[in-house]
């Protein structure tokens, strides 16, 4: 399995507080990726990152931000938490561009509740 | 805009059927495609990457076949065993993008 952790793997918090979820890999992979599952929705890509410092919006990027100082870590913040944004959240990585490398390795997700 | 549809929803085959799974895109401008599985309160596991110049790719009792033209990629699961039991996602890339869009999903039961 790639080495892909995700912190915390679940939360609960209230609407308005800021919230961080860690996405931490060891298999020095270029491109990661945050996803949102909910029912009836799939997977939806938030934010995702092609190195350090390098990011760019995905289809639900509203109130969410991302950082990426390392190339193990990404992190996603919820501004000010709402109640829509009770989710389940994965962070994915993928090595290089092209080919086999696309292949998306998944972590285990981290569980959010924003009461 | 892409749109990625999996039908059936959900799925019920009693064990060692041969089965079809569907994974329909709107715009065949696709780089690739990707089928995941994922178990019950699991992240997703990559089965097989196919790209836009493939026709088909295969791991060992798995098999996926793209055709851009018309919209469709099916993934083939031989023997279905209870362990196949799982919900399995498709997903492409648009070229000039790395956002992948995903399909819903098919849950499929293999009954021992």
């Amino acid at each position: 399995d790639a080495g892909i952790t995700q912190s915390p793997r679940h939360k609960v918090t209230e609407t308005g507080t800021p919230v961080t979820l860690r996405c931490h890999q060891t298999e020095n992979h270029r491109y990661m990726y945050w996803y949102r599952q909910d029912p009836g929705h799939g997977l939806r890509l938030i934010h995702y990152s092609y190195g350090v410092k390098d990011t760019d919006k995905g289809e639900v990027s509203d109130g969410y931000s991302v950082s990426r100082s390392k190339t193990e870590d990404f992190l996603l913040t919820l501004e000010s938490a709402t109640s829509s944004q009770t989710s389940v959240y994965f962070c994915a990585i993928s090595e290089a561009p092209g080919g086999a490398g696309e292949t998306q390795y998944f972590g285990p997700g981290t569980r959010l509740l924003v009461l | 805009k892409q749109e990625v549809t999996q039908i059936p929803a959900a799925l019920s085959v009693p064990e060692g059927e041969n089965l079809v799974l569907n994974c329909s895109f709107t715009d065949s401008a696709i780089y690739n495609l990707q089928w995941f599985r994922q178990d019950p309160g699991k992240g997703l596991t990559s089965l097989l990457l196919i790209q836009s110049s493939q026709r088909e790719q295969t791991s060992g009792r798995l098999n996926a076949s793209l055709d851009k033209s018309s919209g469709r990629s099916t993934l083939y699961i031989a023997a279905s065993q209870p362990g196949d039991s799982a919900t399995y996602l498709c997903a492409v890339r648009p070229p000039g993008t790395y956002k992948y869009i995903f399909g819903t999903g098919t849950r499929l039961k293999v009954l021992a």
